[in-house]
Order: structure tokens, then C-alpha cells, then sequence
């Protein structure tokens, strides 16, 4: 597509709900990435994905996150039994090289009640 | 570890004012480096970006950077500012050795008119 494309745009969990927000990146595009931004806040590194590779899970906070991209396209990320703290901006984004910079979505604004 | 250091966390200038927005970063080697503006409720947009050359970048929207190492910035500017460029702005990094970015926690430029 034209651009990369996230899924919803907002999600409102009560707490120990389990979510799924995907992520549609820009066609082509080897590198995915998702990064957490929390109010005020710049983006925080998540998660990183070469093709269907993880290649860089470092940033996902707990055990409760996990992502995957098993076709080298579309990536989900899931975030088991939701904690109020989980609530955020989560931004996906998608990069054909580190020199290009990477391309974000509009992100999936996560509310946990 | 390495970081991105925006020092103003908010500016405010007057519509048709000149605008420079610092920018610092940690590594010492050549960094990739970018600058994103993000709108409320919206994805983060790239402005410009930096590897090598010239050490004066031009952007989209009339910004453009400069890179200087022995400052270890890459301030963003722009002229003559525009209301509709009220937003916030982020500086981020190429981390070293690995494929993700490192983002500052961003200014918020506000336009008075």
C-alpha cells in the first residue's frame, strides 16, 4: 500500500483483557519495527523484524508481549492479560534500510480500564 | 547507551519567525540521523535525514538540518515558520550496530499568529 497501515486506531481493554493490533507495512519494505510511545513521551523501541525474522526483541517490556511476522509482511503485536500501565501509543513502522529512515502508521492508541 | 537529546521541550514562536529546534546525539562515529514531526493523534512524519555528505540537509516543508560533529547536533530550521507547522518534533538516531532508532522525547513547537 501507500503507506503503512495500522489496525485499530484505538482499543480500549479493561484490564487483563488480551489485545492484538496489527500492523500492514509499506509493500516491499524488508524491516518492521514497533515502538511504544507513552504520553509526552518520544518512541520507545519494542521490537524489530527482518523479513519474518525477530531479529531484536530487546524493548517489549514483559513476558505479556509478544510480536510476530510469519510471512515477512503483516505483524501482530499481542499484549496478554493487559495491565493499566500497557496503555500507550503503539507505533508500527517500516523501513527498505537503516540510511532511508523508517516510515510510521498513525498508531494504535491503547487504553486500559 | 546511546541517546538523542532534545534540550527544549517546548518553543513558541511567532508566525514568520525563524525556527532552529537543537537536536544532540551520543555516538561518536557517523550516525544516521532524521528528524520526524508528529501531529496530535497522528504517525510520525519523516522531515529529513542524514548519513554522510554534505553536512547541510534539505527537507520537506522548507525544513533543512545541519549536522555538526564537533557538537556532536543536528539542529533542525526552518526560515519563516507557518501556523500549520505547530506540531512535535522529533529527533532520532541509527543506533549503532543494530537496525533500530533511537527517538529524543521531542519539542513541541507552538505558532502563535
Amino acid at each position: 500500500g501507500a503507506g503503512v497501515s495500522q489496525s485499530p486506531r484505538y482499543k480500549v481493554a479493561k484490564r487483563g483483557q488480551d489485545v492484538a493490533l496489527r500492523c500492514d507495512p509499506i509493500s516491499g519494505h524488508v524491516s518492521l519495527f514497533w515502538y511504544q510511545q507513552a504520553l509526552g513521551q518520544g518512541p520507545e523501541f519494542l521490537t524489530y523484524f527482518q523479513n519474518e525474522a525477530q531479529l531484536d526483541k530487546s524493548g517489549l517490556p514483559s513476558d505479556r508481549f509478544f510480536a510476530e511476522r510469519p510471512e515477512g509482511s503483516v505483524s501482530t503485536l499481542k499484549i496478554q492479560r493487559t495491565q493499566q500501565e500497557d496503555s500507550a501509543v503503539y507505533l508500527c513502522a517500516s523501513s527498505n534500510g537503516r540510511k532511508g529512515g523508517a516510515f510510521f502508521g498513525q498508531g494504535t492508541r491503547l487504553t486500559v480500564v | 547507551a546511546q541517546s538523542v537529546t532534545q534540550p527544549d521541550i517546548h518553543i513558541t514562536v511567532s508566525e514568520g519567525a525563524s525556527l532552529e529546534l537543537r537536536c544532540n546525539y551520543s555516538y561518536g562515529a557517523t550516525p544516521y540521523l532524521f528528524w520526524y514531526v508528529q501531529s496530535p493523534g497522528q504517525g510520525l512524519q519523516l522531515l529529513l535525514k542524514y548519513f554522510s555528505g554534505d553536512t547541510l540537509v534539505q527537507g520537506i516543508k522548507g525544513f533543512e538540518a545541519e549536522f555538526k560533529r564537533s557538537q556532536s547536533s543536528f539542529n533542525l530550521r526552518k526560515p519563516s515558520v507557518h501556523w500549520s507547522d505547530a506540531a512535535e518534533y522529533f529527533c532520532a538516531q541509527g543506533a549503532s550496530g543494530t537496525y533500530k532508532y533511537i527517538f529524543g522525547t521531542g519539542t513541541r513547537l507552538k505558532v502563535l499568529a
